[in-house]
């Protein structure tokens, strides 16, 4: 199985600041078959980015993903409001598995 | 615009099986492009991937390895809706379960959280 670990587990910025979330996997992932989601309480998490570095339909060009073999960045270029929640990786290569999140927080 | 509905009862007592379903609009659960997955999410377990059914020219499942044992996923044409089965429940399978669609999920149902207890 394929391990992701997320960093940091807590990221406090304020709006306007640059977002850089890590996702790094225990081994190769394929074909960067490593996604992004953001969460929000209470709903599902939203598709932001596949294939390491698409962007998912009607999602900002302020947010962009990097990387390949074992280590990923999920990039927020400058914060909104509505930017802080929790964000995961996630990889399709073998099996799924997710990371355990990063909390972006308001400073 | 693609819809997933989900359904099904938020208590279910140990050593029942779990049951809930995912109503598809917008797409079918026989396309020959799409995967439908269930996951969920626990405090203790994180997001977790249970397993998939898709089609293509027959159908197949994949299950993860933590509930193989216990699990089935079904599609059914005629309501275009595929289902999930978890037998054996224990307190340690309460989470919000949710479906959502293909490898990367692009779209997901609004979530149930099912509590295991008698």
């Amino acid at each position: 199985e394929i391990v992701l670990t997320q960093s940091p587990g807590t990221l406090s910025l304020s709006p306007g600041e640059r977002a850089t979330l890590s996702c790094r996997a225990s081994q190769s992932v394929r074909s960067s078959y490593l996604a992004w989601y953001q969460q929000k309480p209470g709903q599902a998490p939203r598709l932001l980015i596949y294939g390491a570095s698409s962007r998912a339909t009607g999602i900002p060009d302020r947010f962009s993903g990097s990387g390949s073999g074992t280590d990923f960045t999920l990039t927020i270029s400058r914060l909104e409001p509505e930017d802080f929640a929790v964000y995961y990786c996630q990889q399709y290569d073998t099996s799924h598995t997710f990371g355990q999140g990063t909390r972006l927080e308001i400073k | 615009q693609v819809h997933l509905q989900q359904s099904g009862p938020g208590l279910v007592k140990p050593s029942q099986t779990l049951s809930l379903t995912c109503a598809i609009s917008g797409d079918s659960v026989s396309s020959n492009r799409a995967a439908w997955n269930w996951i969920r999410q626990s405090p203790s377990r994180g997001l977790e991937w249970l397993g998939r059914t898709y089609y293509r020219s027959k159908w197949y499942n994949d299950y993860a390895v933590s509930v193989k044992s216990r699990i089935n996923i079904n599609a059914d044409t005629s309501k275009n809706q595929f289902s999930l089965q978890l037998s054996s429940v224990t307190p340690d399978d309460t989470a919000v379960y949710f479906c959502a669609r293909n490898y990367y999920y692009d779209i997901w149902g609004q979530g149930t959280l099912v509590t295991v207890s008698s």
